[in-house]
């Protein structure tokens, strides 16, 4: 019954490889989001969509490509990942944005070697 | 100047006591203001709202400061469980894009 859900929770892959992260959400919402949080906690925020369209992205290289199938899910695609992309990774869904709660996901730990 | 700016602590305080933390931000027109609780290894979870006229829920008290660009949490009589980072959130200027502080880390020991 997790509302937001993630997968997989935890990727340890080479530099250059390409890997995908999943986002799905079961609130209804029509906002999704990826956040980044580094190493030093700072989370930041890459992608947001609405209803399956785009709506933020900020400044994030691109080799990341957002896809989102239909409103309940955002996946991520990072391609040539390179040693500064380890972080950990967290989708989010927005409903009310006056409300303005983000439901995370648990997070997807990604580390390059 | 960053965005949103917070002391990242720790601040180590005994069981009972009261604790308060302060986020400055630096767009003067941002219209939503919010904290969260981000556990170690876990996801960021919302906290409380702020709003204008400061707001209370149980032993949290949030304030916010629009002339001099800062919101606070007050977090009285506290307990061991409240251990954590408190993310200081506003809004874009007026936009929903919320960004988010580095965090405060808060250690509450017996």
């Amino acid at each position: 019954d997790t509302a937001v859900s993630q997968t997989p929770k935890y990727l340890v892959t080479q530099m250059g490889n390409d890997k995908s992260i999943k986002c799905e959400q079961n609130l209804g919402h029509d906002t999704m989001y990826w956040y980044k949080q580094d190493s030093k906690k700072f989370l930041k925020i890459m992608f947001s969509y609405n209803n399956k369209e785009l709506i933020i992205n900020e400044t994030v290289p691109n080799r990341f490509s957002p896809k989102s199938p239909d409103k309940a899910h955002l996946n991520l695609h990072i391609n040539s990942l390179e040693l500064g992309d380890s972080a950990v990774y967290f989708c989010a869904s927005r409903g009310q944005i006056a409300t303005g709660e983000l439901f995370f996901g648990e997070g997807s730990r990604l580390t390059v070697l | 100047r960053k965005e949103v700016e917070q002391d990242p602590g720790p601040f180590n305080v005994p069981e009972g006591a009261t604790v308060a933390f302060n986020c400055t931000y630096s767009n003067s027109a941002s219209q939503s203001f919010f904290w969260y609780r981000q556990d170690c290894r876990k996801e960021p979870k919302l906290l409380m709202s702020v709003y204008s006229s400061g707001n209370e829920d149980g032993r949290f008290t949030a304030q916010l400061n629009r002339a001099s660009q800062y919101i606070s949490l007050l977090i009285r009589d506290s307990k061991l469980s409240d251990s954590a980072t408190y993310l200081c959130v506003v809004s874009r200027g007026n936009t929903d894009k919320l960004i988010f502080g580095t965090g405060t880390r808060l250690q509450v020991f017996p």
